[in-house]
């Protein structure tokens, strides 16, 4: 069984369109993330929710709309796709909060034409 | 100052040698510290944590210095499947985030 799922794992378009990426954890988590790995590799974060609500909100255009229906989902929404999106955008989630374990979803690899 | 800094790398190793990694860390409150393992094109998972002066598993030793505000990670007997990045990851208890260092890469060859 998957633990952190996302959907798609692959997924390129064109400039200005909107995209949504989807993640799920089966963990019983209370928290979860959304991290950008650009293509020198470093991983930062963008969003954190705790039981659906939202804790962190780092300085990302307001172009991604995160959305949490439930504490299993946590959805990223991006709109007006620009150049500079194209990365590999990674969910994950935790026991309790940011100072337990980690567990990362496959990754979904953007690429904006 | 960064708030996690590591060794850039990469690191060239034969199989079977003894290889170091250090990462540095700017807040001096931070309690807990992470090493993730992640291979190419693969999501991060984690290695091993730290919470007191150090930890051990099997091959794999990381120590803490709060002192000198810096965490180690030594892995002994090389082996090629440890060819990854390795991520150092400190939270952030006054900014509620986990800082991810920008990892060292790791090649063993035989």
């Amino acid at each position: 069984d998957t633990a952190v799922s996302q959907t798609p794992k692959y997924l390129v378009t064109q400039m200005g369109n909107d995209k949504s990426i989807k993640c799920e954890q089966n963990l019983g988590h209370d928290t979860m993330y959304w991290y950008k790995q650009d293509s020198k590799k470093f991983l930062k974060i963008m969003f954190s929710y705790n039981n659906k609500e939202l804790i962190i909100n780092e300085t990302v255009p307001n172009r991604f709309s995160p959305k949490s229906p439930d504490k299993a989902h946590l959805n990223l929404h991006i709109n007006s796709l620009e150049l500079g999106d194209s990365a590999v955008y990674f969910c994950a989630s935790s026991q309790t909060g940011f100072m337990d374990t980690q567990y990362f979803g496959p990754g979904t690899r953007l690429t904006v034409l | 100052r960064k708030e996690v800094e590591q060794d850039p790398g990469p690191f060239n190793v034969p199989e079977g040698a003894t290889v170091a990694f250090n990462c540095t860390y700017s807040n001096s409150a931070s309690q807990s510290f992470f090493w993730y393992r992640q291979d190419c094109r693969k999501e991060p998972k984690l290695l091993m944590s730290v919470y007191s002066s150090g930890n051990e598993d099997g091959r794999f030793t990381a120590q803490l210095n709060r002192a000198s505000q810096y965490i180690s990670l030594l892995i002994r007997d090389s082996k090629l499947s440890d060819s990854a990045t390795y991520l150092c990851v400190v939270p952030n208890t006054g900014g509620f985030k986990t800082i991810f260092g920008a990892g060292t890469r790791l090649f063993v060859k035989a």
